[in-house]
């Protein structure tokens, strides 16, 4: 079992759709919940940031964590074009710094 | 401010041969860490250095290497290239070893 689990998609949504990206994880030690949007061939954007469980508000942008269940989420409001991406979970903890990714899933909206 | 900055950006070598990828992490960031991406998987973790100290490595064999200089920018080695090196490599700073990590835009490299 891989420690992070995320559904590659592809995943196509009309503009201003609500968008509903998860993870899964096995780690029980991740404590720090983070999501990355990776536009094609450019460096992963750092999008939100939570540590434990919660929720999170940005903009648009809400990010949910539950530790009990080990699961991540990221929901985009009246999604746009723009948003189209892929955008990546990662988690860290445990004593241990690096960053530790799902697969991605890749995300279109359409005009 | 400049965020991470990686050079170069595009890299085309044969199989065998050494490659050095170099990054500079954000001003004031301490901590560099490298990572992997091959196309259509998540980044894997190969290396992070916080002070000039190597402070985790990842599941990569010996043929990688790296270090990081007192102005905190960073290199990474790979010897002995194989066909399965071919990737995006990513350098991400923070400012503690701890704290979240910034990506540069990453070096693309292929071997043929």
């Amino acid at each position: 079992q891989k420690e992070v689990e995320q559904d590659p998609g592809p995943l196509s949504v009309p503009e201003g759709a609500i968008v509903s990206l998860n993870c899964t994880y096995s780690n029980s030690a991740f404590q720090y919940f983070m999501w990355y949007r990776q536009y094609s061939r450019k460096g992963p954007e750092l999008l939100m940031y939570t540590y434990s469980s919660g929720n999170k508000e940005d903009g648009r942008f809400t990010a949910q964590v539950d530790k009990s269940s080990k699961y991540i989420s990221l929901f985009i409001r009246d999604s746009q074009p723009s948003d189209s991406a892929t955008y990546l979970c990662a988690m860290s903890g445990g004593g241990s710094e690096k960053l530790v990714f799902g697969k991605g899933t890749k995300l279109t909206v359409n005009p | 401010d400049a965020g991470v900055t990686q050079s170069p950006t595009h890299l085309i070598k044969t199989r065998g041969q050494q490659v050095t990828l170099r990054c500079s992490p954000i001003s004031g960031h301490k901590s560099v860490s490298w990572y992997q991406q091959v196309l259509g998987q998540g980044p894997q973790f190969i290396f992070q250095y916080y002070e000039k100290e190597e402070r985790g490595r990842g599941n990569f064999p010996d043929r990688f290497s790296a270090r990081q200089f007192p102005n905190y920018s960073s290199e990474l080695n790979v010897n002995a290239l194989l066909l399965g090196d071919s990737a995006l490599y990513l350098c991400a700073s923070s400012s503690q070893a701890t704290d979240t990590q910034y990506f540069g835009p990453g070096t693309r490299l292929t071997v043929l």
